[in-house]
């Protein structure tokens, strides 16, 4: 079955860069969509087609995909995004999320 | 506002079914696809599978003997079938819209969690 795997922890400055990896198979094949979820909340798509951002979602986030690895990356970080960070692909009609990466603004 | 509300039984007993159904306020269920998504406490998010409004299905492979996705266009609704249920089913269930063909989750429930126990 096809894999996504995400670092579990990313640790990052207030106003800093953090970077979210997602690696998979021929990833850059495909299309890698972004959410974030906060305790208790459902997630929330911040990007979608690699690099596209839904109505809402600031500029400070961006997304890239080529060979095998998607990148998250969240510039000019905020304590608000502090969250759980999931990739997600489609393998044929199979949906697939990545292991989830936990992102602390410390 | 397209709004979606998961619905069925909190607590499930071990080798029972589970039954849950997501109503969709806001837009009509025509013309998209529709998913289920689960997440056990403290885990990730897994995919269950999705239904287009005119019935085809596809489930993930690592469920898809014990899961049936129906849908009910009259009433804007469509449910999950989870069957022979164990504690590992133990999960917060999401439904969720699919903006097109293997696109992504645009519009969420807000989860019920369903627990396996005797």
């Amino acid at each position: 079955s096809y894999e996504l795997t995400q670092p579990p922890s990313v640790s990052v400055s207030p106003g800093q860069t953090a970077s979210i990896t997602c690696s998979g198979d021929k990833l850059g094949e495909k299309y890698a969509y972004w959410y974030h979820q906060k305790p208790g909340q459902s997630p929330v798509l911040v990007i979608y087609q690699d690099n596209k951002r839904p109505s809402g979602i600031p500029e400070r986030f961006s997304g890239s995909n080529s060979g095998n690895t998607a990148t998250l990356t969240i510039s000019g970080t905020q304590a608000m995004d502090e969250a759980d960070y999931y990739c997600q692909a489609w393998d044929s009609s199979t949906g697939v999320f990545g292991t989830g990466t936990k992102v602390t603004v410390l | 506002q397209v709004q979606l509300q998961e619905s069925g039984p909190g607590l499930v007993k071990p080798s029972e079914t589970l039954s849950l159904t997501c109503t969709v306020s806001g837009g009509s269920i025509s013309s998209y696809y529709w998913s289920w998504i689960r997440q056990p406490p403290g885990k990730g998010l897994e995919w269950i599978g999705n239904i287009y409004y005119s019935g085809s299905t596809n489930y993930n492979p690592s469920l898809k003997s014990r899961v049936t996705i129906s849908v009910d266009t009259s009433k804007n609704q469509f449910s999950l079938k989870l069957s022979s249920v164990t504690a590992a089913d133990t999960a917060v269930y999401f439904c969720a819209r699919v903006d097109g063909y293997n696109s992504h989750f645009d519009y969420w429930g807000r989860g019920t969690l369903v627990t396996v126990s005797s």
